[in-house]
């Protein structure tokens, strides 16, 4: 398996533009997170869906903010209208089972919003 | 109280020596426990669970204290490539899924 997939690796947008970041997950893990990494916040919890469901949003920092996930293989962040606040990197990782097993991470997509 | 709180540092340790770190979490419903590892511009990726009896995976030492409601990691005869950022990460705990992380402690071993 070639791991979490993450597109693209590089983003850089001007503000007020919208933002979709992609993932595809390890084929057969049940859920998938969406992270966001700043050196001043460290890594927070955005959102997670299991078996494509949506199951906690509370890390979801606006309305501009929304993740979808329409099959088990794929899944998206949007963020419209970006703005300069939202450069981060953003992880996507998938596990199988969360409380005991490994999660595994994308390679990220750094977004600069100028 | 933050969540997950660890010493950023850096520790600069010279190469050979014994390096162990702290982090403490304020969730008492935890019940999980990880120690990512993070290289510069890359992605965590996990090093080691942590079990309540302790446990060792070749020169590293990870330990759990629930009472006080903290996790160590004890790295031995420390290499070059053991310069990262460790991550301490806990789940949420209380049927909540979903894993809380700390902002890391940044480790630079010297030769």
């Amino acid at each position: 398996d070639a791991g979490v997939i993450q597109s693209p690796r590089h983003e850089v947008t001007e503000m007020g533009q919208e933002v979709t970041l992609r993932c595809k997950p390890i084929s057969g893990h049940d859920y998938l997170f969406w992270y966001r990494q700043t050196m001043m916040r460290g890594l927070e919890l955005l959102i997670y869906f299991n078996n494509n469901v949506p199951i906690d949003d509370s890390g979801m920092p606006e309305d501009r903010f929304s993740a979808k996930m329409p099959n088990a293989s794929f899944s998206t962040l949007k963020i419209q209208p970006s703005e300069p606040r939202d450069s981060a990197v953003y992880f996507c990782a998938s596990s199988l089972i969360t409380l005991n097993t490994e999660a595994f991470f994308g390679q990220g997509t750094r977004l600069t919003v100028v | 109280r933050k969540e997950v709180e660890q010493d950023p540092g850096p520790f600069n340790v010279p190469e050979g020596a014994t390096v162990a770190f702290n982090c403490t979490y304020s969730n008492s419903a935890s019940q999980s426990f990880f120690w990512y590892r993070q290289d510069c511009r890359k992605e965590p990726k996990l090093l080691m669970s942590v079990y309540s009896s302790g446990n060792e995976d070749g020169r590293f030492t990870a330990q759990l204290n629930r009472a006080s409601q903290y996790i160590s990691l004890l790295i031995r005869d420390s290499k070059l490539s053991d310069s990262a950022t460790y991550l301490c990460v806990v789940n949420k705990g209380g049927g909540a899924d979903g894993l809380t992380f700390g902002k890391g402690t940044h480790l630079i071993i010297q030769p």
